[in-house]
């Protein structure tokens, strides 16, 4: 069985700041794992993915992530917020990257930047 | 431009109501998912479609039904049978290119 944590339902961090969010998965096999962002009222976009190649994984807006395997983690960091990165981030695995692959996703972190 | 299309945008249900969200797809793309999402929770599968004219059930199926008989195009109904509709629904693909493409959700509300 797979699962997903996400430590912190909200996160604030003040414009300029890094932006640390934390996820931990739980896998049997080698996992897949995403990080998608959603704003109010709208679908999930995909931040960026790791499906086994390189372990520091660079997507849009700025934001990577880093598989640790011995940690179990796959946490996303970003060096500098901007207000438009306030939104709910979540976390995902699966075990493999097909249709037939069962997608599982973490509670979801709100991400609020000060001004 | 190829995407994912959901309607109505905001839905409002009466109690013993059937109600049917729509989700059409121009990607081309063989399966079709049925998110629910409630605050402070991740997304829960309800249904999915890999082929046309096929279908499985996700994780909290009870109260829901779909149907797939195009590609193009993957209804969810909720029936009155489903006790605590009020939620966010996303439907969404998947492609073995693009990974998972996400609608951007209806609204529904029990009045």
């Amino acid at each position: 069985a797979q699962s997903v944590t996400q430590l912190g339902s909200h996160v604030s961090v003040s414009e300029g700041a890094l932006v640390l969010l934390r996820c931990n998965y739980s896998s049997s096999v080698p996992p897949y794992l995403f990080w998608y962002v959603q704003y109010p009222n709208q679908g999930l976009q995909l931040l960026l993915k790791y499906t086994s190649a390189a372990t520091l994984v660079k997507g849009i807006n700025g934001f990577e992530a880093e598989f640790k395997k011995s940690e179990t983690s796959f946490h996303l960091t970003k060096p500098s917020a901007h207000m438009s990165d306030a939104a709910e981030y979540f976390c995902a695995v699966t075990s493999g990257y097909s249709s037939a692959s069962k997608i599982i996703f973490g509670s979801g972190t709100r991400l609020s930047i000060r001004p | 431009d190829g995407g994912i299309t959901q309607s109505p945008k905001y839905l409002f249900r009466k109690e013993g109501q059937n109600v049917t969200l729509s989700c059409e797809q121009n990607l081309n793309h063989d399966a079709m998912y049925w998110y629910r999402q409630d605050p402070g929770q991740g997304l829960r599968l309800i249904y999915y479609s890999q082929i046309v004219n096929d279908f499985q059930k996700g994780d909290i199926a009870e109260g829901y039904s779909v149907s797939r008989e195009k590609k193009e195009s993957f209804p969810l109904t909720v029936t009155s049978a489903q006790k605590n509709p009020t939620a966010f629904y996303l439907c969404a693909t998947f492609s073995g290119d693009y990974g998972y493409t996400f609608g951007s959700g209806t609204r529904l509300t029990v009045v």
